[in-house]
């Protein structure tokens, strides 16, 4: 089955510096593939997607690009502020109407 | 507009006890999702309606578990007979088009089983 696997956290970071947080996934044909956020107390946030290969998902300074050689989704920022702390997820949607998501890493910013 | 509310925000049962947790989706989607979020995991999958319809039940863990959307808008997840291992954060999603991959998640229900 369709499944997502990811960096296992927690990752701190000072601020301004460069984040990469892997993803990998497997699944039959070509999913769709998110990033979501679930910032401390608040609800998941769809941050990014990409629904074909070589697409490149964008926002908030956020980046992921669809690779399908290597089933990867990394998401990527060139400098993370305090505001970025939060725990992410790699998600993959194929059919069947179900997202599948991955375990999350926990990412925390020092001032 | 609204975003998709859930009630309540926290549960603490007492084990064996039954328990209602509510969704109130964005209005005028049609499809609506539960997933179970464990501590420390991500979602995972529950069940699926389009409108009133359930389409997809394959993630419900167990036959205590049942989900209804009976006007095709507020759905509500039952759990009877509530175990320890039901604790979890309850979340619902809904999406506004047969595409369904854009999912608006509510906050959640704390379910704590003690």
């Amino acid at each position: 089955g369709n499944s997502v696997t990811q960096m296992e956290g927690p990752v701190t970071l000072s601020e301004e510096a460069f984040l990469t947080i892997n993803c990998t996934y497997t699944a039959t044909g070509y999913p769709s593939l998110f990033w979501y956020v679930q910032y401390p107390g608040e609800g998941l946030q769809l941050l990014l997607k990409a629904t074909k290969a070589d697409d490149k998902g964008s926002n908030k300074g956020f980046e992921a690009t669809y690779r399908k050689e290597t089933t990867s989704f990394h998401l990527e920022k060139g400098s993370v502020q305090v505001s970025d702390s939060a725990v992410y997820f790699c998600a993959s949607y194929s059919s069947a109407s179900k997202i599948i998501f991955g375990s999350g890493t926990r990412l925390s910013i020092r001032p | 507009g609204a975003g998709v509310s859930q009630s309540p925000r926290y549960k603490v049962a007492k084990r064996g006890q039954d328990v209602a947790l509510r969704c109130d989706p964005i209005s005028g989607h049609v499809s609506l999702f539960w997933y179970q979020q464990a501590l420390g995991q991500g979602p995972e999958f529950l069940t699926y309606f389009q409108n009133e319809a359930q389409l997809d039940k394959s993630g419900l863990p167990s036959d205590r578990f049942f989900a209804e959307r009976p006007e095709g808008s507020v759905s509500t997840l039952k759990i009877q007979r509530t175990q320890q291992e039901d604790s979890a954060v309850y979340l619902c999603a809904s999406s506004s088009d047969r595409v369904v991959h854009e999912q608006y998640f509510g906050p959640g229900t704390r379910l704590t089983v003690t």
